[in-house]
């Protein structure tokens, strides 16, 4: 059961927008920033999102990311093939940090 | 452009001791701390510590204190994790994560290494 709560599946078809909600609490993401992480199978998770809203160089504009209260949400517009794989939010909880169990997201 | 460089896959008994060794290059390796990050196959990401190869100081979570060791050897720019009393569910994907300065700000886990496939079986 993880701290974060993700839904554990996602989809949509090339250029549609999808949502990822990550749900949380007030000692971890309503206190906090939220990270979140992209993993193509077979490969390390890579940084797609830090401080909520804040992309790393090299990650397109498609992905955007938002917070409110105790949730925050990854939205990619522009939906394209390679985006599928799995996604996951972070959080500091205290000095812990936590994660979100995941949602996989298809391509259609 | 900074690598992680983790060792390779080990298959070890139950009861026994792995150590992961995360191997840094082009950048200060004494100036971010090193994350630890574990995945069981097919299922997600589990933080298991931190810790800071300047000071020496880790902080692991509850769940693996009195198991987990975090360690580092700044000369080789190397990082550890020693991780004892092996049990089956310690079968996974180890990773070790890096920071990065961005604009004056420490962003947490912007690099990861491969990961280490530790397998725990009889």
């Amino acid at each position: 059961q993880s701290v974060l709560t993700q839904p554990p599946s996602a989809s949509g078809t090339p250029g549609q927008r999808v949502t990822i909600s990550c749900s949380g609490s007030s000692s971890n993401i309503g206190s906090n920033y939220v990270y979140w992480y992209q993993q193509v199978p077979g490969t390390a998770p890579k940084l797609l999102m830090y401080r909520n809203d804040q992309r790393p160089s090299g990650v397109p504009d498609r992905f955007s990311g938002s917070k409110s209260g105790t949730s925050a949400s990854l939205a990619i517009s522009g939906l394209r093939s390679e985006d599928e794989g799995d996604y996951y939010c972070a959080a500091w909880d205290g000095s812990v940090r936590v994660f979100g169990g995941g949602t996989k997201l298809t391509v259609l | 452009q900074v690598q992680l460089v983790q060792s390779g896959a080990e298959v070890k008994k139950p009861g026994a001791s792995v150590r992961v060794s995360c191997k840094a290059s082009g950048d200060s390796f004494t100036s971010y701390e090193v994350n630890w990050v574990r995945q069981v196959t097919g299922q997600g990401l589990e933080w298991m510590g931190w810790m800071n190869p300047n000071s020496g100081k880790s902080a692991s979570t509850q769940k693996f204190q009195g198991r987990v060791t975090m360690t580092s050897n700044a000369s080789i720019n190397t990082a550890y994790m020693d991780l004892s009393s092996l049990r089956s569910d310690d079968t996974a994907v180890y990773y070790c994560t890096r920071g990065l300065i961005i604009r004056g700000i420490i962003v947490n886990s912007y690099f990861w290494g491969q990961g280490t496939l530790v397998t725990v079986s009889s």
